[in-house]
């Protein structure tokens, strides 16, 4: 069955460096998020991407966040400058098609760590 | 806008037991409602859905119906196993805020043999 792939699985980054998270959607899903999860609960919407721009993103989705499906495949998400707080698991979705009857389908995530 | 209110965790049962996860949620329209599984170390994947009032979605002896007039969607499992220990979310796509799913908080599920 395809599946999302996400690298690294595990990133540390000292606070103010930027870091690229790496996803690969499923390959004929249309709709891709970018999720966070703090302390293994809370699952945090983060940005919604469809044709290659943003169609929605939530408060916590500032100007140091950014999204890019650079070749068709790829998709990722830039922290500019990172903050203590920005320590969380990521995860990217990715949803076929436009129906919310569609669930979305999660990579494994990558553990964000921010000394 | 939307959101989700699971019943808080954790919740610890013996093998064999019945579990119940409670699941309410505010949206306007018509949405569809999921529940997601997390088995540790893991992202999440789907478990069961149900897009339509009066709908039961059913997967690996899980089962819960959309009931549009309480907004609910309540899982249920008749017997529980060992390997059913994991984190488990509620979540809504299609309401207000169609572009994008709204998860629970998670409620953490530790079956004991």
């Amino acid at each position: 069955e395809p599946e999302v792939t996400q690298t690294p699985s595990h990133q540390v980054t000292q606070m103010g460096q930027e870091v690229i998270l790496r996803c690969v959607p499923i390959s004929n899903h249309l709709y891709f998020y970018w999720y966070r999860q703090i302390l293994g609960q809370k699952v945090e919407f983060l940005v919604s991407f469809y044709n290659n721009e943003i169609s929605e993103k939530s408060e916590i989705f500032d100007d140091q966040f950014s999204v890019e499906r650079p070749d068709g495949s790829n998709f990722t998400l830039k922290i500019r400058s990172t903050k203590l707080e920005d320590s969380a698991m990521y995860f990217c979705a990715s949803r076929e098609g436009q129906t919310y009857n569609s669930p979305l389908h999660f990579g494994n995530g990558t553990r964000l760590t921010v000394t | 806008g939307d959101s989700v209110t699971q019943m808080e965790g954790p919740v610890t049962l013996s093998e064999e037991a019945f579990l119940t996860i409670n699941c309410t949620y505010t949206a306007t329209g018509y949405p569809s409602l999921f529940w997601y599984v997390q088995y540790p170390g893991e992202g999440l994947q789907l478990l069961l859905k149900a897009t339509k009032a009066d709908d039961k979605g059913s997967n690996k002896g899980f089962e819960a119906t959309y009931r549009k007039e309480t907004t609910s969607f309540h899982l249920e499992k008749g017997s529980v196993q060992v390997s059913d220990s994991a984190v488990y979310f509620c979540a809504l796509s299609g309401g207000t805020n169609a572009g994008k799913s709204t998860f629970g908080d998670g409620t953490t599920l530790t079956v004991k043999p």
